[in-house]
């Protein structure tokens, strides 16, 4: 069965540095998403992207993000400058033309210390 | 705008009893609605969906919901639960027909099967 797969399972990095967290989306999927998930709360919308542009990004989305799609497997979700409360699962999930139906990778947890 | 309520922080619960986890949703437009759940230290797994048609849907692992639109609700039912069900159950809405299909969720209900 296709998955979504995300690398790295775990990041820690330091404050101000930036990090790329990657996920390689179902194969014939079109729209791509990211969420996070901070300890202990919820799982919050991040952005959407479709057709190599983004679609829809939530508040918490400002200038530290970033997505591409560098080619045809990966997307990727780059922080340019970490914060403290940067820390979080963050999940990559797609979904198919339907679009209705998303399909989440197992997360990548990262750490900013 | 859409939110999700689930009530219930935390479920504890004795194998083989059933159980039921409540969702309830505000919504201005018609949702689909999702359940996910979340073993320790995993991703987000999709157990069930309302799409539309039949009101009573199953998923997997012996789940089912049912959807009630006057009651704005989506509860999560389970007739005997197992040691292994204990995780993270998540109710989630996307507006129907909405640009991208966002998901909102709810905070999320622990399910804690004690044998």
């Amino acid at each position: 069965e296709p998955e979504v797969t995300q690398t790295p399972s775990h990041q820690v990095t330091q404050m101000g540095q930036e990090v790329i967290l990657r996920c390689v989306p179902i194969s014939n999927h079109l729209y791509f998403y990211w969420y996070r998930q901070i300890l202990g709360q919820k799982v919050e919308f991040l952005v959407s992207f479709y057709n190599n542009e983004i679609s829809e990004k939530s508040e918490i989305f400002d200038d530290q993000f970033s997505v591409e799609r560098p080619d045809g497997s990966n997307f990727t979700l780059k922080i340019r400058s970490t914060k403290l409360e940067d820390s979080a699962m963050y999940f990559c999930a797609s979904s198919d033309w339907g679009k209705e139906t998303q399909y989440f990778g197992p997360g990548t947890r990262l750490l900013v210390l | 705008a859409q939110s999700v309520t689930q009530l219930d922080s935390q479920v504890p619960v004795f194998e083989e009893a059933p159980v039921e986890l409540r969702c309830n949703y505000s919504s201005s437009v018609s949702v689909y609605l999702f359940w996910y759940v979340q073993y320790p230290n995993q991703g987000l797994q999709l157990l069930l969906k309302y799409l539309s048609g039949s009101t009573l849907v199953k998923g997997i692992n012996g789940f089912e919901a049912e959807f009630n639109k006057s009651q704005t609700s989506f509860h999560l039912r389970k007739p005997s639960v197992h040691i292994s069900d204990t995780a993270e159950y998540f109710c989630a809405v996307t507006p129907y027909g909405g640009a991208t299909n966002k998901l909102i969720f709810g905070t999320g209900t622990l399910l804690a099967v004690q044998p």
